[in-house]
């Protein structure tokens, strides 16, 4: 059973464009919704993170967009640029800190 | 703050032979995982030590993946006997106690690079 689905799979948007990714899940008990960044060769990093008390969280040019009704979340990546391109995986979380990610999505910023 | 370390970056071995993987947690972090993340996937939770004892192993292979966290810092992740379907790379993190701060008062989960293991 996937928890997370994830959607697109990859992504192109050109400089200064807004990117955004979404998620589904299915379980009303996960807590915490992070989203990670991971660049080729390197291990997953915290990009930015959401619990489902609030519907909106903004860091820098990162917004996660949160739909407790709906079961969804959605990341934005305003004014993307080059140094954005990465893959990046949307995850839920509950007791114990166990992650359960998303496929992920391959995003392409172009000049 | 030193990273998640691991190693070796890349193995190639043979199916049916063995490999072992080490990590070495951010100093302080009591919680180590081990990850496997297949090409195109999302990293998948394969065991989760507290200290140096199991919290969950549910989706560890058993009956060729082992793992274990002496004295509760290192902690090494064997396959025996590899299968082609092991490719992958297999992602060691860690992070502090459950409850203690954090961003967002999360268990923030810190990962390694990383190992890729291939498997002919």
């Amino acid at each position: 059973q996937q928890q997370v689905k994830q959607s697109p799979q990859s992504l192109i948007v050109q400089k200064g464009g807004i990117s955004i990714i979404n998620c589904a899940y299915e379980n009303t008990a996960f807590d915490y919704f992070p989203w990670y960044q991971q660049f080729p060769g390197k291990g997953p990093a915290l990009l930015i993170a959401i619990r489902p008390d609030v519907s909106e969280k903004k860091e820098g040019r990162f917004t996660i967009s949160f739909n407790k009704s709906a079961k969804q979340f959605s990341l934005h990546i305003m004014d993307s640029q080059p140094g954005d391109s990465a893959t990046y995986f949307c995850a839920v979380t509950g007791t114990a800190s166990k992650l359960t990610f998303g496929t992920g999505t391959r995003l392409q910023v172009t000049l | 703050e030193a990273g998640v370390a691991q190693s070796p970056r890349y193995k190639i071995i043979e199916k049916r032979q063995s490999v072992a993987f080490w990590c070495n947690p951010i100093s302080g972090h009591a919680t180590l995982y081990w990850y496997q993340q297949i090409l195109g996937q999302g990293p998948k939770l394969l065991i989760q030590f507290q200290n140096n004892g199991v919290v969950d192993d549910s989706q560890l292979p058993k009956d060729r993946f082992s793992a274990e966290r002496l004295k509760g810092v290192d902690s090494t992740l064997k396959i025996q006997p590899a299968k082609l379907e092991d490719s992958a790379v297999y992602l060691c993190a860690s992070s502090q106690r459950p409850g203690t701060s954090g961003r967002d008062l999360y268990n923030e989960q810190f990962f390694g690079p990383g190992t890729r293991l291939t498997v002919l």
